[in-house]
């Protein structure tokens, strides 16, 4: 079983819908979560890093996290067709260590 | 600011040679950099961790004599590919970890990618 489960996808949706992404994980220890967009041929961006269970939002981005679960989704609101990208989730047990990624899931925008 | 530089970003390379790509931090300083590998198609896999002034820390399968990293500045860190060849071809990248006072830091920031092919 991988440390991070995240579905491939792609996820399709029309212009303007709320785009819901998630990762689940198998160890309790880890601690730190963070999302990154990486477009094609590029480097990944940092979109959001949480450390506590609940909600964190940014813009039209809002991350969760449920520890109990080992469950952290991601969703953005308003989709732009510029949002079309890979997003990968990343975990860590404690600050400064290594990341642990998901697969990514590739997500299309259609305008 | 976090702004993380890569070069080159496309190399081609006949077997059998070595190839160094850099990679820099540009409005901060990195104590801690990483250097990952990434497939077609697939997610980022985990090469090795470079601390500046120290022995990079390679990950379980990553041959150490053929990925040379160095890490000699807080700014400044190399990997180079020795003796490359076809299945070496991949797209590397580095990222590199914010330094903070008073304790490590988990925000990690990314460059832009070094595309490699090995004919």
């Amino acid at each position: 079983q991988k440390e991070v489960e995240q579905d491939p996808g792609p996820l399709s949706v029309p212009e303007g819908a709320i785009v819901s992404l998630n990762c689940t994980y198998s160890n309790s220890a880890f601690q730190y979560f963070m999302w990154y967009r990486q477009y094609s041929r590029k480097g990944p961006e940092l979109l959001m890093y949480t450390y506590s269970s609940g909600n964190k939002e940014d813009g039209r981005f809002t991350a969760q996290v449920d520890k109990s679960s080992k469950y952290i989704s991601l969703f953005i609101r308003d989709s732009q067709p510029s949002d079309s990208a890979t997003y990968l989730c990343a975990i860590t047990k404690a600050a400064g260590n290594k990341l642990t990624f998901g697969g990514g899931t590739r997500v299309l925008v259609k305008p | 600011g976090a702004v993380v530089s890569q070069h080159p970003s496309w190399v081609i390379c006949k077997s059998g040679t070595s190839v160094k790509i850099e990679c820099r931090s540009l409005d901060f300083q990195a104590t801690t950099m990483f250097w990952y590998r990434q497939f077609p198609k697939q997610s980022l896999m985990l090469m090795a961790t470079s601390n500046e002034g120290s022995k990079a820390t390679y990950e379980q399968g990553v041959e150490k004599d053929k990925f040379l990293i160095n890490h000699a500045s807080l700014t400044l860190s190399t990997l180079t590919v020795t003796s490359a060849h076809p299945e070496d071809s991949s797209f590397y990248i580095c990222s590199a970890r914010v330094s903070s006072d008073g304790g490590a830091s988990y925000e990690q920031y990314f460059g832009p990618g070094t595309r490699l092919t090995v004919t």
